[in-house]
């Protein structure tokens, strides 16, 4: 069975902490992706990688980085966490398939999310 | 960029009822989407129909996808409450580099 863990359901810290949010997934998958679900704006895209050691920006990547330094795992940084990336965030997984590098649009495997709050 | 949009926003239906959900997109794509998400979780892939497929069943649930009118829906049949749960299509726009795009969601609940 399909499996994509991520390593707190609920975070809360204080501003200008550094966060690190991680993820595992266990299917061997090429991509991986972050997201942030906030009401109203529904998911946006922060960085997506594609193999290890590379990442792409999303259409919202101010204020945070990634890393992937494994091929299981993805993991993203908030530097300095400020209160206005309080938010859901969900990470998610898919094959490279029969799509080129740098293009991910198979069928994504979220995880449960992390409901993240800065104080 | 938001790509595809759902329509409409929410929906209430009675148990049994069938509910059908809109999805309409800007641009060509190679194909569309449907995931479903329950509260507090992550997104759950539902099915997946390409640009050249009209139609297409999984158990429940049929997906209609007219290119022409660049918009697909989604129609879930005898509706159960544990159906109820928020329904994003994802849009896998063409051309290089492109990402899935996701929707903002539908929140469909069904009442028992």
């Amino acid at each position: 069975d399909v499996k994509v863990t991520q390593s707190s359901r609920y975070l809360v810290k204080r501003t200008g902490e550094k966060v690190f949010l991680e993820c595992v997934q266990d299917m061997d998958h090429e991509n991986m992706f972050w997201y942030r679900q906030d009401p109203g704006l529904g998911l946006r895209l922060i960085y997506f990688s594609y193999d290890v050691k590379m990442k792409e920006k999303g259409d919202i990547p101010e204020g945070y980085s990634v890393s992937r330094e494994k091929k299981e795992r993805f993991s993203l940084i908030l530097e300095s966490a400020s209160t206005n990336q309080t938010s859901m965030y969900l990470c998610a997984s898919s094959y490279l398939g029969e799509l080129r590098r740098g293009t991910a649009t198979d069928t994504q495997y979220f995880g449960p999310g992390t409901r993240l709050t800065v104080l | 960029s938001q790509q595809g949009e759902e329509d409409p926003q929410a929906l209430s239906i009675q148990e049994g009822e069938n509910a059908t959900m809109n999805c309409s997109y800007k641009t060509s794509i190679n194909n569309l989407q449907w995931y479903r998400q329950n509260s507090g979780r992550g997104l759950v892939h539902l099915i997946l129909i390409r640009s050249n497929e009209r139609e297409k069943h999984s158990g429940r649930l049929r997906v209609t996808l007219d290119t022409s009118k660049k918009s697909s829906s989604l129609l879930i049949t005898a509706s159960r409450a544990a159906d109820t749960a928020s329904y994003f299509c994802a849009t896998d726009p063409t051309g290089a580099n492109s990402k899935l795009t996701f929707g903002k969601g539908i929140t469909l609940s069904v009442r028992p």
